[in-house]
């Protein structure tokens, strides 16, 4: 199976930095995912590592310690609209390629 | 480019009554997820489509949830009859399922679901 642990909250001021990790038990996974979902709307896909290391693509980064079953969502120079719920995701391999498992979720708060 | 759409945005309906949703998704786009959100949860996998054909329906509850694509195109999620734990946000997603490697998904707007 597959078992996703995220902090439930995290708060920061505008301008600062943020990491919100994720670690994971699985029975075996292609790559990990994170997704942004602001109140009342869709998961957007944010970043993706199918390999350890770090990912980034502007104000995110994301990183993978598949040795650690670890990862985490950096986000730099918060801004309030960063304000939203983020998931970790992993994604199935072989029969269950593209079945996403969420984690529960962390609730961002940026403060002005 | 269109992104997926979803109808209707909300619903609400009364324990054992029947309700359907019905997804479109982006064009192109071979492979069609339905998730059931429920309040401070992460998205939960119900069925998974490639084209026309069932990929994954391990966790829909088959005794009263049930899901059809068939023109490979868009998909209706029907429950019948609603359970007060049915209440949710049912999310449509699709990915290019090209089958390679991994594809990012694009999720809907969702339908919120009230079973009262």
């Amino acid at each position: 199976g597959q078992s996703l642990e995220q902090p439930s909250e995290v708060t920061a001021v505008e301008g600062a930095i943020v990491q919100i990790n994720c670690t994971y038990q699985t029975s075996g996974f292609y790559g990990l995912s994170w997704y942004q979902q602001h109140d009342g709307g869709a998961p957007t896909f944010l970043s993706y590592n199918a390999l350890d290391g770090l990912e980034e693509t502007g104000r995110f980064s994301s990183f993978l310690s598949r040795s650690d079953s670890y990862g985490y969502l950096l986000l730099q120079e918060l801004q309030m609209k960063d304000s939203a719920s983020y998931f970790c995701a992993v994604e199935g391999r072989g029969s269950t390629l593209g079945r996403l498992y969420f984690g529960r979720g962390t609730q961002l708060t940026v403060w002005p | 480019e269109a992104g997926v759409a979803q109808s209707p945005r909300y619903k609400i309906i009364e324990k054992r009554q029947s309700v359907a949703f019905w997804c479109n998704p982006i064009s192109g786009h071979a492979t069609l997820y339905w998730y059931q959100q429920i309040l401070g949860q992460g998205p939960k996998l119900l069925i998974q489509f490639q084209n026309n054909g069932v990929v994954d329906d391990s966790q829909l509850p088959k005794d009263r949830f049930s899901a059809e694509r068939l023109k490979g195109v868009d998909s209706t999620l029907k429950i019948q009859p609603a359970k007060l734990e049915d209440s949710a946000v049912y999310l449509c997603a699709s990915s290019l399922g090209t089958g390679v490697n991994t594809d990012t998904q694009y999720f809907g707007p969702g339908t919120r679901l009230t079973v009262l």
